[in-house]
């Protein structure tokens, strides 16, 4: 069964700290690994990875895929409160169909 | 950029109505549509996926007859929950992917609806 994993489900920091969130897989077919960004709505995008070790960047956010292990990083420095929102990270496959399968998601906190 | 809308944002209805939720692109086309439903304070759950004039693939566990969705067109598709119950209030969120489909192409997510069955 194709599953994705997040940790840890909860994080509160201060403004100004590093958060690294975690993301593990074990799929079929995969094509891709996604990272979003949900605040009250429907998840944002934030990035798409195809490739084992090429980073990719974007302002304060950056993240990197291994596909050998299974996992991925999104990394945030410097963080704000704006930044506060649950961080979702989708897997792309095929599965008799191309679909996304999230993970349970990080619930970020920052505290100013 | 590439945008999805659904209609309506809200819906209040009383158990045992039936609940019919929009999801169109605008500006561009989809050949497949998701339909996806988010309980407070967890991850989006994949219910079906809508391919445009056939008929939709339902995730393990998801009614087809609860959940009718009709995908007519390359711009629209609809989720309908038959005979409503207060268990099947929750956040959907529907997304598009462009009718290219090429490897790689990211889904494109409406901003949802909330539906409360009383």
């Amino acid at each position: 069964e194709d599953k994705v994993v997040q940790s840890p489900l909860s994080l509160v920091v201060h403004e100004g700290d590093t958060v690294t969130l975690n993301c593990s897989y074990e799929v079929t077919n995969f094509r891709s690994l996604l990272w979003y960004k949900q605040e009250k709505k429907a998840p944002t995008f934030l990035f798409m990875l195809t490739s084992s070790g090429i980073e990719k960047k974007s302002g304060r956010l950056s993240s990197i895929l291994d596909k050998k292990e299974l996992f991925s990083i999104l990394n945030i420095t410097a963080t704000q409160t704006g930044d506060s929102a649950i961080y979702l990270c989708a897997v792309d496959l095929y599965s008799g169909t191309y679909k996304y399968i999230f993970g349970t998601g990080t619930r970020l906190k920052v505290l100013a | 950029g590439a945008v999805v809308s659904q209609h309506p944002s809200w819906v209040i209805c009383k158990s045992g109505t039936s609940v019919k939720i929009e999801c169109r692109s605008l500006d561009f086309q989809a050949t497949t549509m998701f339909w996806y439903r988010q309980f407070p304070k967890q991850s989006l759950m994949l219910m079906a996926t809508s391919n445009e004039g056939s008929k939709a693939t339902y995730e393990q566990g998801v009614e087809k007859d609860k959940f009718l969705i009709n995908h007519a067109s390359l711009t629209l598709s609809t989720l309908t929950v038959t005979s409503a119950h207060p268990e099947d209030s929750s956040f959907y969120i529907c997304s598009a992917r462009d009718a290219k489909g090429l490897a790689g192409s990211t889904q494109y997510f409406g901003p949802g609806t909330r539906l409360l069955v009383l």
